[in-house]
């Protein structure tokens, strides 16, 4: 089944400063990735997603990256505001179409 | 445009008390629904996901139990709660089918305390 790791568990930066999150899956077949912000106390809301027939994809400040040769996938988050601050999740379906979360990443934007 | 209602937001129930957590969608027909458990500072564990009325299946063996009476409503209970249940419990949905559609879109979360 599928298996998604993400890296590293949390992460510290700087205002202003860029934000990288990486993830990696285990099957090939997996077409589809999300990735998710979760803010204190408030459920995990989508924030983009790209599928496996794009190499990259941009969103205003945001981008994710995908690597299916390696399957791997990464979320770049640039010029980071507090508000960025929030645990990050990453995702893959898995054989029957369920989504498998990464454990997730706390993202912490110092001012 | 579609959305998720999950309540109560927050619960304080003593050991060996039964749960009962209800979520509900709008706007939408025929969704995969899903519960999921996060513990303080962890990720999210699929508890039990539903691809239609009465069709439940459980990803891992627990004290708790879920149903689905109609389509857009999913139900989380217990029988007798445990301290080990405490948690963040998070239900969502997604469109029938494959899941690229657009992912998941979560509710606000459900806080349970057993105390």
């Amino acid at each position: 089944g599928e298996n998604v790791e993400q890296h590293p568990s949390t992460l510290s930066v700087q205002e202003g400063d860029s934000a990288v999150i990486k993830c990696t899956y285990s099957d090939s077949a997996s077409n589809y990735f999300p990735w998710y912000k979760q803010e204190l106390g408030k459920g995990p809301q989508l924030i983009i997603d790209i599928r496996s027939n794009v190499g990259e994809k941009k969103d205003q400040r945001i981008a994710v990256t995908l690597n299916k040769t390696a399957k791997h996938f990464s979320l770049h988050i640039t010029e980071t505001q507090p508000e960025d601050s929030a645990v990050y999740f990453c995702a893959a379906p898995d054989s029957s179409y369920k989504l498998i979360f990464g454990s997730g990443t706390r993202l912490l934007v110092r001012p | 445009s579609q959305t998720i209602h999950q309540w109560p937001a927050t619960l304080v129930q003593p050991v060996g008390s039964p749960l009962s957590l209800e979520c509900t969608v709008e706007g939408t027909s025929n969704p995969n629904l899903y519960w999921y458990r996060q513990a303080a500072g962890r990720g999210l564990q699929l508890l039990f996901y539903s691809v239609g009325i009465g069709q439940i299946s459980s990803e891992v063996p627990q004290n708790l139990s879920a149903s689905r009476p109609q389509d857009r409503q999913f139900i989380l209970s217990s029988k007798k709660l445990l301290l080990s249940d405490s948690g963040f419990y998070l239900c969502a949905w997604s469109g029938p089918g494959t899941v690229e559609g657009g992912g998941y879109t979560f509710g606000s979360g459900t806080r349970l305390t057993v105390v």
